[in-house]
């Protein structure tokens, strides 16, 4: 079956732009993640979509992040405007069964530059 | 809170060593551990897993085992290859409830010399 997809792969922009970013899951997944993974440390999550519904978005910086999954299947991550300490990588990540049974799935994940 | 403390790398090894990576973990109840590995270029991959305490994750030659004594899930493989060159992450989920947020480590990176 084919992976989670990720566009685009590499992003530079200058501090505050905006920018989006673009999440497409395995086929039949009803739970996606956007984690944010700085350079040196491990992902930290951002949001938990289940369907098309919010599950957790308490780390997501709300000032200047928004995310939506309007068909409870593609995923879109924006960040207007962006700082500096924005620059990272962001994977997206989804899963189709919940509990201990749960296995998270990561797509290539997007790197984001800000100048 | 839930966290994940791993060995602090880089870690440089001759082909054919004996691998070990050190992952502990602090949490309520009983979570589920996971390694993942990144190789260059590429997304985070599920490495191995286990849910429940003295459980035995293995793949590809790894292995880790659930220490809840000692809340640890130390990574191990017997014979390294310059493939296995990679970051490896640990990682935690607290299971229970609607929210399934992997915790993970910072990572230690691998370097396997021919």
């Amino acid at each position: 079956e084919a992976g989670v997809a990720q566009s685009p792969r590499y992003k530079i922009i200058e501090k505050r732009q905006s920018v989006a970013f673009w999440c497409n899951p395995i086929s039949g997944h009803a739970t996606l993640y956007w984690y944010q993974q700085i350079l040196g440390q491990g992902p930290k999550l951002l949001i938990q979509f289940q369907n098309n519904g919010v599950v957790d978005d308490s780390q997501l910086p709300k000032d200047r992040f928004s995310a939506e999954r309007l068909k409870g299947v593609d995923s879109t991550l924006k960040i207007q405007p962006a700082k500096l300490e924005d620059s990272a990588v962001y994977l997206c990540a989804s899963s189709r069964l919940r509990g201990r049974l749960e296995t998270q799935y990561f797509g290539p994940g997007t790197r984001l530059l800000v100048l | 809170g839930n966290s994940v403390t791993q060995m602090e790398g880089p870690v440089t090894l001759s082909e054919e060593a004996f691998l070990t990576i050190n992952c502990t973990y602090t949490a309520t109840g009983y979570p589920s551990l996971f390694w993942y590995v990144q190789y260059p270029g590429e997304g985070l991959q599920l490495l191995l897993k286990a849910t429940k305490a003295d459980d035995k994750g293995s793949n590809k030659g790894f292995e880790a085992t659930y220490r809840k004594e000692t809340t640890s899930f130390h990574l191990e493989k017997g014979s390294v290859q310059v493939s296995d060159s990679a970051v490896y992450f640990c990682a935690l989920k607290q299971d229970g409830g609607s929210q399934g947020n992997l915790i993970f480590g910072k990572g230690t990176k691998l370097s396997v010399k021919p």
